[in-house]
């Protein structure tokens, strides 16, 4: 079974729909959960950050963990074309010793249609 | 804002070839890493540094690669004798702190080896 899983898609949702992502994990270590926003050839920005269970909310962006099903979720609400991206699951143990190392979904395909 | 730099943006080498990749990461940042990516692929790790010397090293970072922080600045990534299968982006991150893992990414460095 593969670390994380993260459903490549390409998904395509009509603009103002609300997108849903998500990645499930089988290392139970794992306690910091974040999603990364990926341009074409760029760089991964960081679009949320969660530490253990529950939501978090940041604008237009949800975030869910769900620690007992191994589960974490990205909810974008009033989709816009600007959201086409692809989105990284990523996430890490809780190692104060370690440098924490992130570890990586395949990344999901987002195109939003006007 | 402060971001994380890297130099070249693409690099094209023959194969055999050193090639070393730079980065500045964000000035008050305390960790460091590199991870790759090649095309259609995860983001994976490579490499951790604090404090001047590696934290963890993945699979990936054999006896061909090496890190360095040579001055209070700069961070590169050495390949001595580059393989076909080092094509990939080569990204740069960095994070403040040993508690929050909010790790920032370079826009990346594009390695063709021919």
């Amino acid at each position: 079974q593969k670390e994380v899983e993260q459903d490549p898609g390409p998904l395509s949702v009509p603009e103002g729909a609300i997108v849903s992502l998500n990645c499930t994990y089988s290392n139970s270590a794992f306690q910091y959960f974040m999603w990364y926003r990926q341009y074409s050839r760029k760089g991964p920005e960081l679009l949320m950050y969660t530490y253990s269970s529950g939501n978090k909310e940041d604008g237009r962006f949800t975030a869910q963990v769900d620690k007992s099903s191994k589960y974490i979720s990205l909810f974008i609400r009033d989709s816009q074309p600007s959201d086409s991206a692809t989105y990284l699951c990523a996430m890490s143990t809780n190692t104060f010793q370690g440098a924490q190392k992130l570890v990586f979904g395949q990344g999901t395909r987002l195109t939003i249609n006007p | 804002e402060p971001e994380v730099t890297q130099t070249p943006s693409h690099q094209v080498t023959q194969m055999g070839q050193e090639v070393i990749l730079r980065c500045v990461p964000i000035s008050n940042h305390l960790y460091f890493y590199w991870y790759r990516q090649i095309l259609g692929q995860k983001v994976e790790f490579l490499v951790s540094f604090y404090n001047n010397e590696i934290s963890e090293k993945s699979e990936i970072f054999d006896d061909q690669f090496s890190v360095e922080r040579p001055d209070g600045s700069n961070f590169t990534l050495k390949i001595r004798s580059t393989k076909l299968e080092d094509s990939a982006m080569y990204f740069c991150a960095s994070r403040r702190t040993s508690g929050r893992n909010t790790q920032y990414f370079g826009p990346g460095t594009r390695l063709t080896v021919l």
